[in-house]
């Protein structure tokens, strides 16, 4: 069954570093998203985009966040200068166009120290 | 502006016994969709169910089953007989048609199945 995949699991960064997340969605999936959820709380929207441009971003998503989608099949989340409170764990989703149901992938952890 | 409640923070319950998780939505969408979400101690995120607002319907698949009345703007889910494979953290979530799609998310509620 095909699924989202991330990479990689697990990063630990120096605060100030720039960080790239890296997602490959489902192949003939044509929305993808990025959320985001601090250790113990609940899962919150960061980015969508469509057509190879953000259709939608939460107050989150400031200037240090990025995304592209750089080839046919990858999707990443650039931070540009990490700060502590980005520490959380980033999940990628992706949907088809007729279906409404997300699917995310198994999430990276990212740990800005 | 959407909005997802789970009132409840954790349910502990004896393995066979049924668990009830309330989620309590509110949208001005009028086509709206609600899922529930399984995150086990592993972290990611697990499809559960789907429900459209138009179709209110109840059904059961498997153990799991699940009450939306819109009404009330309740979409509650069941889990039949748990298992301890259940204890996991369940997140509600609501999309509209009405945005790109973006979700949701209550705050969870962890379900811990002991033998």
């Amino acid at each position: 069954e095909p699924e989202v995949t991330q990479t990689p699991s697990h990063q630990v960064t120096q605060m100030g570093q720039e960080v790239i997340l890296r997602c490959v969605p489902i192949s003939n999936h044509l929305y993808f998203y990025w959320y985001r959820q601090i250790l113990g709380q609940k899962v919150e929207f960061l980015v969508s985009f469509y057509n190879n441009e953000i259709s939608e971003k939460s107050e989150i998503f400031d200037d240090q966040f990025s995304v592209e989608r750089p080839d046919g099949s990858n999707f990443t989340l650039k931070i540009r200068s990490t700060k502590l409170e980005d520490s959380a764990m980033y999940f990628c989703a992706s949907r088809g166009r007729s279906q409404e149901t997300q699917y995310f992938g198994p999430g990276t952890r990212l740990l800005v120290l | 502006a959407q909005k997802v409640t789970q009132a409840q923070t954790e349910i502990s319950v004896v393995e066979k016994e049924d668990v009830t998780l309330d989620c309590v939505y509110e949208t001005r969408d009028t086509t709206y969709y609600l899922f529930w979400y399984k995150q086990p101690p592993s972290g990611e995120l697990v499809f559960l169910i789907r429900r459209n607002s138009f179709d209110e319907q109840n059904e059961i698949s498997g153990r799991y089953s699940w009450n939306f009345q819109k009404s009330t703007s309740s979409f509650n889910f069941t889990i039949t007989a748990s298992q301890v494979v259940d204890s996991a953290v369940y997140f509600c979530a609501l999309g509209g048609t009405d945005s790109w799609g973006k979700l949701q998310f209550g705050a969870g509620t962890q379900v811990v199945v002991t033998p």
